[in-house]
């Protein structure tokens, strides 16, 4: 079965450290988004790309995120510096794009910063 | 940001009975997804909407693109433990972007 491949699947560093967290979307797909979930705010959008060109990050914070996609096989999530509240599920999600979205989920790389 | 509402928060009932969710908003939709979340890992999706109106049914799950476009809903009949999880509805904006966001979603406990 086709799947999104999210590495690493738990990851947990010291405050000031930098993280970086990949995604391989579904192959053929052209959009690829970026989640947090927690508790407190559920699943919040931080980027997505179109064909490899970032369509929006207004919901990433810009002073110590980053998102790229390298190529089409190869999306990544960095944060520089990392700090205790960046704690949390960040999931990929790649779809097929156009007007009637269907987005497929990775397993999600739980961050624990300390 | 921009939130989809989704009640109720929370439901704990018993196996057999059948659920309802729903989802509103106050920005019109083009597309509603809902999907399952099991504990340690992402969503799966369930059903995809696309048309108001539109009724669609995946086994004991059904579900329904409110004619506002403006808010779904999720049925599930004869719960069974399996259904224990947390439900999330999605919308995708209209235009071009295609910019989905999600609700709080709906944790479902089943008592056998």
């Amino acid at each position: 079965d086709a799947r999104v491949t999210q590495t690493p699947r738990h990851k947990v560093t010291e405050m000031g450290q930098e993280v970086t967290m990949r995604c391989q979307p579904i192959l053929g797909h052209n959009t690829v988004f970026w989640y947090r979930q927690t508790m407190m705010q559920g699943l919040e959008l931080l980027a997505y790309f179109r064909n490899r060109a970032p369509l929006d990050d207004s919901g990433m914070p810009k002073d110590r995120f980053s998102a790229e996609m390298p190529d089409a096989t190869l999306a990544t999530l960095k944060i520089q510096p990392s700090e205790p509240r960046d704690s949390a599920v960040y999931f990929c999600a790649s779809g097929l794009g156009g007007v009637n979205e269907k987005l497929f989920f990775g397993s999600g790389t739980q961050l624990s910063v300390l | 940001g921009q939130q989809l509402n989704q009640s109720p928060q929370s439901m704990f009932i018993q196996e057999g009975e059948d659920v309802s969710m729903n989802c509103t908003s106050s920005s019109i939709f083009n597309t509603w997804l809902w999907y399952k979340q099991d504990p340690g890992e992402g969503p799966v999706l369930l059903i995809a909407l696309y048309k108001a109106g539109e009724l669609t049914s995946n086994g004991r799950l059904t579900a329904q693109f409110g004619i506002t476009r403006k808010d779904s809903f999720l049925n599930i009949s004869a719960s069974i433990p399996s259904d224990v999880g947390i439900y999330f509805c999605a919308g995708q904006w209209p235009g071009n972007t295609g910019k989905l966001i999600f609700g709080q979603g709906t944790t479902l406990q089943v008592k056998p």
